[in-house]
């Protein structure tokens, strides 16, 4: 595609479900990020993919969170037994191999909200 | 690894006034600079990035910013600022030769016509 995609746009969930969000970023980009953002926190660190690498999960806040990426391409975060305060907007992006040529294209994140 | 700080949580300036928005990274190596901003409504795009050589770098819309390795900073500026330039500005640092992207916590900028 054009860009990055995410889906669901919007999701909202009851406190205690599990959630899956979808990114499938730009056609033939090795690099992917997940990010969260809150109000009054910024642009949080998740989790980081590039190619075949082991990820770096150093940003996952809990047990709770996990994401993976089938094929070096399409990504899924998991968050279980989802609480109020998970809720942000998840925003994934993507980049090429040398990151000098291809900036960061974000998508236009999922905004998750928990009751 | 590496974080950023953004010293300045919100700012507001009236249109004409000059800009500059701090930020500072905690890596004593080589380090790969950029500013994102948001608009309202809109992802994340990318202004501006220091990767080597001069170290006060042009970006789009007459922002400009300058790496300070000194002060391990990377400040954002812009001479005058226009009511378009609303919108939440976001540094960020890689460690050279590395993806891994990590962002400040932003700075909201409001510019009042």
């Amino acid at each position: 595609g054009a860009g990055v995609s995410q889906s669901p746009s919007n999701k909202v969930t009851e406190k205690g479900k599990d959630v899956e969000l979808r990114c499938d970023p730009i056609s033939g980009h090795t690099a992917l990020y997940w990010y969260r953002q809150s109000l009054g926190q910024g642009l949080e660190f998740l989790i980081y993919f590039q190619g075949n690498s082991a990820p770096d999960k150093s940003g996952l806040p809990s047990d709770r969170f996990s994401a993976e990426r089938t094929g070096g391409s399409v990504s899924t975060l998991t968050i279980q037994r989802t609480q109020q305060e998970d809720s942000a907007v998840y925003l994934c992006a993507s980049s090429g191999r040398d990151f000098r040529d291809s900036p960061l294209h974000f998508g236009n994140g999922t905004r998750l909200t928990v009751t | 690894a590496q974080s950023v700080s953004q010293h300045n949580h919100h700012v507001i300036l009236s249109e004409a006034a000059s800009l500059e928005l701090g930020c500072n990274y905690s890596y004593g190596g080589t380090v790969n600079l950029f500013w994102y901003v948001q608009y309202p409504g809109q992802h994340l795009q990318l202004l501006l990035k220091y990767f080597s050589g001069d170290p006060l770098v042009k970006g789009i819309k007459g922002f400009e910013a300058e790496f300070i390795k000194s002060k391990f900073s990377f400040n954002l500026r812009k001479p005058s600022v226009q009511w378009s330039d609303t919108a939440e500005y976001f540094c960020a640092v890689t460690m050279y030769n590395n993806n891994d992207m990590r962002f400040g916590a932003g700075t909201r900028l409001t510019v009042k016509p």
